[in-house]
């Protein structure tokens, strides 16, 4: 089982702001990442790091870190973030760690 | 940039499978290649990662079954699934994580279709 753990679900009305979370203690040694799953697509890294948006992402996507909590936010929820979405880590001995995934549905 | 990953099917359980991920566009020897799986309707799981020096690391759930290797003549990275499970069904798919020696950061930013691996009687 995961030591990452997401809500399995949120909702967020389109436009408006939605904060997804992780939660566990490798998370205060190392940033978290987050993928954005489509159904029967491979997942894509949508923030790394402190806040590290790649090429391509979309600038209402952001990241925060404290403590053992990282959190995604997209501020201005469009139909097309409706996804899962995948927290990830790695501990003190190399090994990796995803969440649980949080399913975010945009009304 | 490519990853495609292929060597999946149905297999019995208790058989084994070689996984391949062929890639183009950057080196496997000189990055960190990882293999990630998800079972049908389930959450992504970390499963084995080697890192450009060789070194090699797998989930304590598969340990002592799997093997990641690569073959840098091919540009190709594998990974050997032996005793094959039920619970080892799901699609496999292979990404290019980046190091994170330096930034302190680690992710994976480039990542395949994934293959399917079946195991059924």
């Amino acid at each position: 089982s995961s030591e990452l753990t997401q809500d399995p679900a949120v909702s967020v009305a389109l436009g408006q702001t939605v904060r997804i979370t992780c939660q566990g203690d490798s998370l205060r040694n190392y940033f978290a990442s987050w993928y954005q799953q489509k159904p029967g697509q491979a997942p894509v890294l949508v923030m790394y790091g402190k806040n590290n948006r790649p090429a391509g992402i979309p600038d209402r996507f952001s990241g925060s870190n404290s403590g053992n909590t990282a959190s995604l936010t997209i501020t201005g929820a469009q139909a097309e973030d409706e996804a899962d979405y995948y927290c990830n880590s790695r501990d003190n001995y190399a090994h990796r760690d995803f969440g649980g995934g949080t399913k975010l549905t945009v009304l | 940039v490519q990853l495609v990953e292929s060597g999946g099917g149905l297999v019995q359980p208790g058989g084994s499978l070689r996984l391949s991920c062929v890639v183009s566009g950057f080196t496997v020897n000189t990055n960190y290649m990882t293999w990630v799986r998800q079972a049908p309707g389930k959450g992504l799981e970390w499963v084995s990662v080697i890192y450009s020096g060789g070194s090699t690391y797998y989930a304590e759930s598969v340990k002592g079954r799997l093997t990641i290797s690569r073959d840098n003549s091919k540009n190709t990275v594998y990974l050997q699934i032996n005793s094959l499970r039920a619970e080892d069904t799901g699609v496999y798919y292979c990404a290019r994580e980046a190091d994170g020696g330096a930034s302190g950061y680690w992710y994976f930013d480039l990542w395949g279709r994934g293959t399917l691996v079946t195991v059924s009687s």
